[in-house]
């Protein structure tokens, strides 16, 4: 019944491994996104997906990739990763042209580059 | 583009006392606003949103929000506070045309004393 999940929750890996993240949303919602959450709990979006085209893309570097193979599902895949990626990642979602404009938060992925 | 300040990072309040989170955003045309609620280990859930209409709109869980067009404001109020308020909250402000896009203050961090 979960409304938006991430897998996996916890991500334990060594600098210049890749890896990945997927999020589902059983929303109905055509819309979904990344965001990075530092140390500092700062929150920042990264990317933006509608009904699987990229609408937003924030300062992210290439080595960053998301994918949206349908409406329901925004993942994102990291390459060679870095120590400075290490953080929580958050997927949410939202359905555009209802004039709410909420979006709606998975439980997080919890990335640690060793 | 907008942006959203929390002057507080740490609000200590004891239990049954009553609580006023401070947020400003910044931008120059009508703000949807958002507070969003993070509990240890979680993700974010909406606490409450403005659109239009009353400025002082309710939300889950007791809160309400107040927004003042000419303080550039969305303080957070509960008259009560409960234990299991502790947590991170988030101010967020999104911007009519872009409004998918949501930029999130810094946060302020509850602690509740018994």
């Amino acid at each position: 019944d979960t409304a938006v999940s991430q897998t996996p929750k916890y991500l334990v890996t060594q600098m210049g491994n890749d890896k990945s993240i997927k999020c589902e949303q059983n929303l109905g919602h055509d819309t979904m996104y990344w965001y990075k959450q530092d140390s500092k709990k700062f929150l920042k979006i990264m990317f933006s997906y509608n009904n699987k085209e990229l609408i937003i893309n924030e300062t992210v570097p290439n080595r960053f990739s998301p994918k949206s193979p349908d409406k329901a599902h925004l993942n994102l895949h990291i390459n060679s990763l870095e120590l400075g990626d290490s953080a929580v990642y958050f997927c949410a979602s939202s359905q555009r042209g209802t004039g709410t404009y909420e979006q709606y938060f998975g439980p997080g992925t919890r990335l640690t580059v060793t | 583009a907008q942006s959203v300040t929390q002057p507080d990072i740490h609000i200590t309040v004891s239990e049954g006392a009553s609580l006023e989170l401070r947020c400003n955003y910044s931008y120059g045309a009508t703000p949807y606003l958002f507070w969003y609620v993070q509990s240890p280990g979680q993700g974010l859930q909406l606490l409450l949103k403005y659109f239009s209409g009353d400025t002082l709109v309710q939300g889950i869980k007791g809160f309400e929000a107040e927004f003042k067009r000419s303080q550039s404001s969305f303080n957070l109020r509960k008259p009560s506070v409960h234990w299991s308020d502790a947590a991170e909250y988030f101010c967020a402000v999104g911007a009519e045309g872009t409004a998918s896009k949501l930029t999130f203050g810094t946060g302020t961090r509850l602690q509740v004393t018994l």
